[in-house]
């Protein structure tokens, strides 16, 4: 079974530029997280959609960040414009569905504002 | 905010030794998963213990939940060099929607 797919993998852009992220989740899967993950914490959930629907959006800084699901598969995190604390990891996950199931994690992407 | 807080941030053993690492919680929850992460790569689901669970074993793994105190304690035996990594606690709260909220983690590092 594949895996939840990420890309990129590294992003290094400078600050006030913008960046997207892609995250396609395990086949199936009707629920699909964003984290941010800065260095040396545990994940943060950003965003957080059933099919492509939002379920959780508290956490996700609107006035810079943005994410859809379109056709409730495949999704994009964008960040604009990009300020230096947003260097950390973005993770990507998807489950069966939003409750008691474990989660399955990507690779992530590791992003760096210069 | 941080829900698990967890408890030592950082753990260096022999292999061999066991290790055992602790979160606590301030809300009450539906259930407590506990996650790994080898550096730089995602995190793997190692175990999910419900509220109405008080241990569960996983190979290698045990885990104990103290709904009385909110914690939990993640216990892994006969440590090797490839158990090297993060280790966060993760709680789904009640009436959170399924939203999980992870702690700061704990560093393992096992020596061979």
């Amino acid at each position: 079974e594949a895996g939840v797919a990420q890309s990129p993998r590294y992003k290094i852009i400078e600050k006030r530029q913008s960046v997207a992220f892609w995250c396609n989740p395990i086949s199936g899967h009707a629920t699909l997280y964003w984290y941010q993950q800065i260095l040396g914490q545990g994940p943060k959930l950003l965003i957080q959609f059933q099919n492509n629907g939002v379920v959780d959006d508290s956490q996700l800084p609107k006035d810079r960040f943005s994410a859809e699901r379109l056709k409730g598969v495949d999704s994009t995190l964008k960040i604009q414009p990009a300020k230096l604390e947003d260097s950390a990891v973005y993770l990507c996950a998807s489950s069966l569905g939003g409750k008691a199931y474990e989660q399955y994690f990507g690779p992530g992407t590791r992003l760096t504002v210069t | 905010s941080q829900q698990g807080e967890e408890d030592p941030q950082a753990l260096s053993i022999q292999e061999g030794e066991n290790a055992t690492m602790n979160c606590s919680y301030k809300t009450s929850i539906n259930n407590l998963q506990w996650y790994r992460q080898n550096s730089g790569r995602g995190l793997v689901h190692l175990i999910l213990i419900r509220s109405n669970e008080r241990e569960k074993h996983s190979g290698r793994l045990r885990v104990t939940l103290d709904t009385s105190k909110k914690s939990s304690s993640l216990l892994i035996t006969a440590s090797r060099a490839a158990d090297t990594a993060s280790y966060f606690c993760a709680t789904d709260a009640y009436n959170q929607g399924g939203k999980l909220i992870f702690g700061q983690g704990t560093e393992l590092s096992v020596k061979p």
